[in-house]
């Protein structure tokens, strides 16, 4: 049972734009900062967003993120078939001194 | 920056295994290493991170005593070591740099992954 939690899946329609919520508590996403991954299958994770909203170099600004309280967002503009993929949400939990991940979220593009 | 971990490898349960992870592309010791699991089919999983400066470690409760992490800081590799293997550790382990960025500290750059088979 991870501490981040995500839902197992999302779906859109081309071009639509995508919401994918991670929840956490006030020792990990309350506390500290925010990251997402992108994880194509048989491929490592990619970091898409960190610091809650940043973006690192060479990531579109398709991607966005946002935190409020013990809570983060994912927004995917415009998606489209080459973003399928599953997404995890990640942050720093103080009381366990360990860093966790969200159960991941699948997206589909329809 | 690259991470380029050692190949697949096939344990009988009880056994340890022991990962590499060489870097490249950036200062070692600036930074420190991550080790994240995943399961087939499942999520990732955080093991510990160890610093590649000082030695210093944390790691999830549930690997306590059968994890082990060290550093070669002259030749840029990260080790993990996991002893008595059961099933249950059969999945795709991954290096990952602890890297700093504004603030705060991400698994950034991640290894190729190596996969374990415990049977």
């Amino acid at each position: 049972q991870s501490l981040l939690t995500q839902p197992p899946a999302v779906s859109a329609a081309p071009g639509q734009r995508v919401r994918i919520s991670c929840s956490g508590g006030s020792s990990n996403i309350g506390m500290n900062y925010v990251a997402w991954y992108q994880q194509f299958p048989g491929t490592p994770p990619k970091l898409i967003i960190y610091h809650n909203e940043q973006r690192p170099s060479g990531i579109s600004d398709q991607f966005s993120g946002s935190r409020s309280g013990s809570s983060a967002t994912l927004d995917i503009a415009g998606v489209q078939t080459g973003d399928e993929a599953t997404y995890y949400c990640g942050a720093w939990d103080s009381d366990l001194r360990a860093w966790v991940f969200g159960g991941g979220t699948i997206l589909s593009v329809l | 920056i690259q991470l380029v971990q050692s190949g697949p490898e096939v344990r009988k349960p009880g056994a340890s295994v022991k990962i590499s992870c060489k870097v490249s592309g950036y200062t070692f010791t600036e930074s420190g290493i991550s080790w994240v699991r995943q399961a087939p089919g499942q999520g990732l999983e955080w093991m510990g991170w160890i610093s590649a400066y000082n030695g210093n470690k944390d790691f999830l409760q549930k690997f306590q005593g059968r994890l082990t992490l060290t550093t070669d800081t002259v030749a840029d590799i990260a080790y993990m070591e996991l002893r008595s293997l059961t099933s249950d550790d059969s999945a795709v382990y991954y290096c990952a740099r602890r890297g700093f960025h504004s603030g705060g500290y991400y698994p950034d750059y991640w290894g190729q992954g190596t996969l374990v088979t415990v049977s």
